[in-house]
């Protein structure tokens, strides 16, 4: 069964940085993940695909400070410079044939 | 530019109906994957159903035999037809661009509330 794994919440330091992690379940481990934003109260914002091999494809007009990454069954997401509104949900999501999958997200706190 | 706008969410009592519709700019839906997400108050997002470009239809097992993904390619516009409803189809609704997989284009969403 095709399953993503996050921590509920993370935080992080105003100016500092975060990695965020999402795991694939056993047996899926060569699937690439995308990675989405919620701000509070809006609709989710489509950041970037994460591959198996760490290669990252971003949307334009995402700013450098976000990053993608790879180690086995794990897809990170990293975020530098952090700013007031990064702060938010952030979201993995995958696909396999016929279905579709998020992980519970992680609420990113900014101190 | 590409956008999508969510439309038909409301107020609707357990076992009723409700379409929503979600209409395309800057893009043809009939050459694209087009999905239904939700997200019920406080919670995380749901994956609903999705149409393919061939318009081959998958759902969630949570509304497998209630909702019904539809498009019309005139208007540009997709749908997702709603019946039997229950309470805890309560969520706001997002269309969303499936591209390769990733959903890279999202509306701003549409309520539904089913309460007595």
């Amino acid at each position: 069964q095709l399953v993503l794994t996050q921590s509920p919440s993370a935080s992080a330091s105003l100016g500092g940085s975060v990695k965020l992690t999402c795991t694939l379940s056993s047996g899926h481990s060569n699937y690439a993940i995308a990675w989405h934003q919620q701000q509070p109260e809006k609709g989710p914002r489509y950041l970037m695909t994460v591959n198996s091999d760490g290669s990252h494809s971003k949307v334009d007009g995402i700013p450098d400070r976000f990053s993608g990454s790879s180690s086995g069954a794990e897809r990170y997401l990293s975020i530098s410079s952090l700013q007031s509104e990064d702060e938010a949900d952030y979201y993995c999501q995958t696909w396999g044939t016929a279905i579709r999958v998020f992980g519970g997200g992680t609420k990113l706190t900014v101190l | 530019e590409l956008h999508v706008v969510e439309s038909g969410g409301g107020l609707v009592q357990p076992g009723g109906s409700l379409r929503l519709s979600c209409e395309a700019s800057g893009f043809t839906v009939r050459r694209n994957y087009m999905t239904w997400v939700r997200q019920a108050p406080g919670k995380g997002l749901e994956w609903v159903s999705i149409i393919y470009a061939g318009s081959d239809t998958y759902y969630a097992d949570s509304v497998k035999g209630r909702f019904t993904i539809s498009r019309l390619n005139s208007n540009n516009t997709v749908y997702l037809q709603m019946n039997s409803l229950r309470p805890e189809d309560t969520a706001v609704y997002y269309c969303a661009r499936d591209w390769g997989g990733a959903f890279d284009v999202w509306g701003q969403g549409t309520m539904v509330t089913v309460s007595s």
